[in-house]
């Protein structure tokens, strides 16, 4: 059964670089056809998508964010990482993370990690 | 990108009723659209997905349709588990994913 945790600090403080990890178990993030994305939602509002990053390389980033979030894999672990550099206290939220699909093989965001709240603070 | 609006922002509704809650995209998605459900300090569950197809397990007293730019979900005879947030996301893009700003269903 595919599952998706995410993991890191909940409290980072504003100019410095935010750094969240997905571990994913059930499903290999360099073999299968999926694509695998960070969303946020900040308190009290909607979703926002993030990135995703597809095995082969390509990373896709939301213009908005796009100067300061970066993707990363470390496929020994089967984990993908998200990095938000110069955060401030609009990047506090609830950060997920989610398998889904584009490109010829569409697919929803599913599964969802739990969530993992990081709140900017000094 | 896709721009995917929701009307109502919030409904105000009673156990047994049947919701109908709008989506519209900016430009046409064919029926590459997903609904969620969210509850509070939860993460959004799949309802539906291809605009029209339950994922397993939702009950069928939801329903979802349409095509192009406008689409609904359809909750009939509420249950007191449905009062929840409802998001609409779009999947036809390549590279950017854009959801809907949420409507909440309350108990009025």
């Amino acid at each position: 059964q595919l599952h998706l945790q995410e993991s890191g600090p909940g409290l980072v403080k504003p100019s410095e670089t935010l750094s969240l990890t997905c571990t994913v178990s059930g499903a290999s993030i360099t073999r299968d056809t999926y694509y695998w994305g960070w969303i946020r939602q900040s308190p009290g509002k909607g979703l926002e998508w993030i990135g995703s990053f597809y095995f082969v390389g390509a990373t896709f980033l939301n213009p908005s964010l796009k100067s300061r979030v970066s993707i990363s894999v470390d496929t020994s672990k089967n984990q993908f990482s998200l990095n938000v550099a110069s955060v401030t206290a609009g990047d506090t939220a609830v950060y997920y993370c989610a398998r889904h699909a584009g490109g010829r093989q569409r697919h929803p965001f599913f599964p969802w990690g739990q969530g993992i709240l990081v709140t900017v603070s000094s | 990108d896709i721009q995917m609006t929701q009307s109502p922002s919030t409904l105000s509704t009673s156990v047994g009723d049947s919701v109908t809650i709008t989506c519209r995209a900016s430009e046409s998605i064919s029926n590459w659209l997903a609904w969620y459900q969210q509850k509070p300090g939860k993460a959004p569950k799949l309802l539906i997905y291809e605009a029209s197809n339950l994922d397993t397990g939702v009950p069928s007293r939801f329903s979802g349709s349409g095509s192009g730019t406008e689409f609904t979900l359809t909750i009939s005879s509420l249950q007191p588990d449905d009062f929840a947030t409802y998001y609409c996301q779009q999947y036809i893009s390549y590279s950017l994913w854009t959801f809907g700003q949420g409507t909440k269903v309350e108990i009025k």
